[in-house]
């Protein structure tokens, strides 16, 4: 069952804009990752914040966490060509070996 | 550094066939982990391994098996394909150290059952 869910399903937007996406989940969690797809690849880890941390930046990247709200969002900032991907949330739950991910983002960026 | 590697990167298989999926990683990581991607889904957990010798089933494991002979190999088995099975599959592995640690991914076997 999907824990994680991204909104919007898909988005464009052009280039040097800034790009925000974000995922709603059920459940307590441990902590929250964001990945990226690039077409035919795997995904790459981009950013994981803890349960306890409001906010996190990494680049161009900046996460939050509101964990009474079940919410996260993904900003990219001055977005690139070379941003399009799908970007992916996944939580990992309490002392669980696992992480469920949602069904996605697909970010388009124009030129 | 090779990181997470899968093969093989495409097959095509007819109903009934059986084949293995080899996932071989670098990193002496621990856990790995088989999903499987389908339009629209998502990643979907297959079946996962916390360590040499051990595997736990995940959200759709039938229709499946998995060994964990060595450490650094993690092989998913099909024993009589269906179409059902047509996906792409993705092999990742992450350290023990903590949970709070990322998964890495191979870069995915492309199967279509005919």
């Amino acid at each position: 069952s999907q824990q994680g869910e991204e909104d919007p399903q898909a988005l464009s937007i052009q280039e040097g804009e800034n790009a925000t996406m974000n995922c709603s989940y059920k459940t307590s969690i441990n902590n929250l990752q964001w990945y990226r797809q690039n077409s035919g690849r795997g995904l790459v880890h981009l950013i994981l914040i803890r349960s306890n941390e409001r906010e996190k930046h990494s680049g161009r990247l900046r996460v939050t966490l509101d964990t009474s709200k079940k919410s996260s969002s993904l900003l990219i900032t001055a977005s690139r060509a070379a941003d399009t991907a799908s970007y992916f949330c996944a939580t990992g739950m309490n002392r669980d070996d696992k992480i469920i991910f949602g069904k996605g983002t697909r970010l388009h960026i124009l030129p | 550094n090779a990181g997470v590697t899968q093969t093989p990167k495409f097959r095509v298989l007819k109903t009934g066939q059986s084949m293995t999926l080899l996932c071989a990683q670098d990193m002496n990581h621990e856990y790995m982990y088989w999903y499987r991607q389908d339009p629209g889904m998502g990643l979907r957990l297959i079946h996962y391994s916390v360590g040499e010798g051990t595997t736990a089933k995940g959200e759709v494991p039938d229709g499946y098996n998995v060994s964990r002979l060595k450490k650094q190999n993690f092989l998913l088995g099909l024993e009589s394909a269906a179409p059902s099975q047509t996906s792409v599959y993705f092999c990742a592995s992450r350290n023990r150290v903590s949970v709070n640690q990322p998964q890495h991914f191979g870069d995915g076997t492309r199967l279509s059952i005919l």
